[in-house]
């Protein structure tokens, strides 16, 4: 079955860079989109970046875009989110997500990793 | 950039009763494509999101049937037939259609017994 799997959140100084991994298992990688989505404590929902299956093509929602990349592996199964400049508004349960194949939308999600900004 | 609108955003609901939920865009989520890029999500408390209902109306894998989803243009709605336990959290809309400018999510509708 579809398992993706979160890691390489923490706690980072604002201004600071941290790398989220997502390993993923259980279907075809290299032949489908990925997706960041974020959450914020207590919070709703946040699309952050999208990337596709061959890693060509990547967007970013503008709250981000300039500070973070999306990236990908297809020969380990790996989808990356590098953030740089972290800021406190960033903290927040990063979610990575299959796409839905012709469907632009992210249909199995893993656990999350949680990201602290603070001092 | 196109804002969804979620309403109510809190509904207390009666086991084995129906419960519906609206979700309005701002612009039109036809596609050029001819596609309406419109999703639901169900996340349950401590748990990471489901997809339910893509494109409208098309259950995801595994969804029960009691789940379902309308609309077209910028008028959305999900329909739970019958509220169970296990639907308690809570539930969002998603536009993809202004891809590649963004997904957006609705704010969210909390269902509660």
């Amino acid at each position: 079955q579809v398992q993706l799997v979160e890691s390489g959140g923490g706690v980072v100084q604002p201004g600071r860079s941290l790398r989220l991994s997502c390993a993923a298992s259980g279907f075809s990688f290299s032949g489908c989109a990925m997706h960041w989505v974020r959450q914020a404590p207590g919070k709703g929902l946040e699309w952050v970046a999208v990337i596709s299956n061959d890693g060509n093509t990547k967007y970013y929602a503008d709250s981000v875009k300039g500070r973070v990349t999306i990236s990908r592996d297809n020969s380990k199964n790996m989808l990356y989110l590098q953030m740089d400049s972290l800021r406190a508004e960033d903290a927040a349960i990063y979610y990575c997500a299959k796409d839905l194949s012709g469907g632009w939308t992210p249909d199995y999600w893993g656990q999350g990793t949680l990201v602290t900004v603070s001092s | 950039e196109i804002v969804m609108t979620q309403t109510p955003l809190s509904s207390p609901v009666t086991l084995g009763q129906p419960a519906s939920i609206s979700c309005r865009s701002s612009q039109s989520l036809v596609h050029s494509d001819g596609t309406t890029y419109l999703s639901w999500f169900q996340q349950r408390p401590g748990q990471p999101p489901r997809l339910l209902i893509y494109k409208i109306s098309n259950r995801f894998s595994g969804v029960p049937d009691r789940f379902s989803g309308s609309g077209a243009g910028t008028d959305f709605t999900l329909k739970i037939s019958r509220v169970e336990a296990e639907d308690v959290g809570v539930y969002y809309c998603m536009q993809a259609t202004q891809f590649p400018r963004g997904f957006t999510f609705g704010q969210g509708t909390k269902l509660e017994i």
